[in-house]
């Protein structure tokens, strides 16, 4: 099975930030990718869709890129409400998630 | 605007099966895949499967044998059965559709709509 494994696991930034967080797939899962935010108690929140499209309504300081195996998902500059928990996902036969990124205030 | 709305006991003894309903109101379950996913109290999101409308399923395979996804179209709803549950299957469980279609290798686009989620406890 293809194993997705985020870095960093825990993120500390200020508003402003440009941050970065990226997913490695033990495999090449081509641009089958897809990232999620989940703020506490909430559902996640679809961000990011082949690896790169951003779903609709979505803000632009939001992007992803990579396929293959090595994918990043970028925070041009932090708001308050960007401090949340990060996943990405793989979007092949098994919808796998990665451990996540918690983004906390610094 | 598709709503999901998972329903179903929030206790559940050990050994004893897990039920869930996800029941989905504003758009039509017809033409998609509707997946599960749980999240353990302070870890991470786990995916358990999904169904396609016509019944064609998929399973995470750390839970494969002890998990049955079902669709009733007539209802415009989708089950989760979970078996033989420990207190390592307590956790928030999430239903959600997956947006897009599935081409030769995967899914075009992720899992666009959730439930708010309810929290099943495996305790005696």
């Amino acid at each position: 099975d293809i194993q997705l494994t985020q870095s960093p696991s825990f993120l500390s930034a200020s508003v402003g930030d440009r941050v970065t967080i990226t997913c490695r797939a033990s495999q090449g899962i081509s641009s089958y990718l897809a990232w999620y935010q989940q703020k506490p108690g909430k559902a996640p929140k679809l961000l990011i869709y082949a690896a790169s499209t951003l779903q609709s309504g979505v803000p632009s300081r939001f992007s992803g890129s990579g396929s293959g195996t090595e994918f990043t998902l970028t925070i041009s500059s932090l708001q308050p409400e960007d401090f949340a928990t990060y996943y990405c996902q793989q979007l092949n036969s098994y919808l796998l998630f990665g451990q996540g990124t918690k983004v906390e205030i610094k | 605007q598709v709503q999901l709305q998972e329903s179903g006991p929030g206790l559940v003894k050990p050994s004893e099966t897990l039920s869930l309903t996800c029941t989905v109101s504003g758009g039509s379950i017809s033409s998609y895949y509707w997946s599960w996913i749980r999240q353990p109290p302070g870890k991470g999101l786990e995916w358990i499967g999904y169904i396609y409308y016509i019944g064609n399923t998929n399973y995470n395979p750390s839970l494969k044998g002890r998990v049955t996804i079902s669709v009733d179209t007539s209802k415009n709803h989708f089950s989760l059965n979970l078996s033989s549950v420990t207190a390592a299957d307590t956790a928030v469980y999430y239903c959600a559709r997956v947006s897009g279609y599935y081409d030769s290798s995967g899914f075009t686009r992720g899992l666009d709509y959730w439930g708010q989620g309810t929290l099943v406890t495996v305790s005696s």
